[in-house]
């Protein structure tokens, strides 16, 4: 089945760590993004990337680094930096700039808790 | 800059009754979408619209994209319990290539 995969599902992070959520499609799409949304609130984008081997920061990039160096996987690091990680992280694909219809398909997230 | 705003933010209403979800955009655009989020989950996608008149229609709700007046509607068909999500409109721009912009989410409640 084509789709999107996040891995974990859960991730408990001790103050200071860096941790890194895993994303992974096979539906053949060239844009990924990484969103993040806390209790209540809309999705906020941290970074996306069009093409492999480039990205580009949203809204909210500070603490957080990504890589695109598969088409397939785009991981997304929470660094240290990052004061208040805590949070649902949905990861995003579409088909990209090349084609009118734009519509992401999302993961199924990974929850994120600070202990 | 490219804003979305959705309203109303929260709404509760009967089973039964009708109700519409707007969804207001600040620049031009020929593509918007529909998503459905239940608590805890991911989104889900309902209805693409790409074209000004578009309408689409899913068991009870029907979108609908005016792109003159930049406005589209969600609207809600005698309201059952199992509709009860947060919904969301996001908004595609040629100049952001194939990024997506979302509105706030507008959290439907629906009692028996």
């Amino acid at each position: 089945d084509g789709g999107i995969t996040q891995s974990p599902k859960y991730l408990f992070r001790k103050e200071g760590q860096n941790v890194t959520l895993s994303c992974e499609q096979n539906l053949n799409h060239d844009a990924m993004y990484w969103y993040r949304q806390d209790p209540g609130q809309g999705l906020r984008l941290i970074y996306y990337s069009q093409i492999v081997n480039d990205f580009q920061k949203g809204d909210i990039a500070e603490g957080y680094s990504v890589s695109r160096e598969k088409k397939e996987s785009f991981p997304l690091t929470v660094t240290s930096a990052q004061k208040n990680p805590t949070a649902f992280y949905l990861c995003a694909s579409s088909a990209g700039t090349g084609t009118w219809n734009t519509e992401a398909f999302f993961g199924q997230g990974t929850r994120l808790t600070v202990v | 800059e490219l804003k979305v705003e959705q309203n109303p933010l929260f709404l509760s209403m009967q089973e039964g009754k009708n109700y519409t979800i707007y969804c207001n955009y600040s620049t031009t655009s020929d593509r918007l979408y529909w998503y459905r989020q239940d608590p805890g989950k991911s989104l889900e996608s309902l209805f693409v619209l790409l074209s000004n008149g578009a309408v689409k229609q899913e068991g009870r709700l029907m979108a609908s994209l005016d792109t003159k007046a930049r406005l589209s509607t969600l609207h809600i068909t005698a309201a059952v319990h199992d509709l009860s999500a947060t919904y969301f409109c996001a908004v595609g721009q040629e100049t952001s290539g194939s990024r997506l912009t979302f509105g706030e989410g507008t959290q439907l409640t629906v009692n028996p």
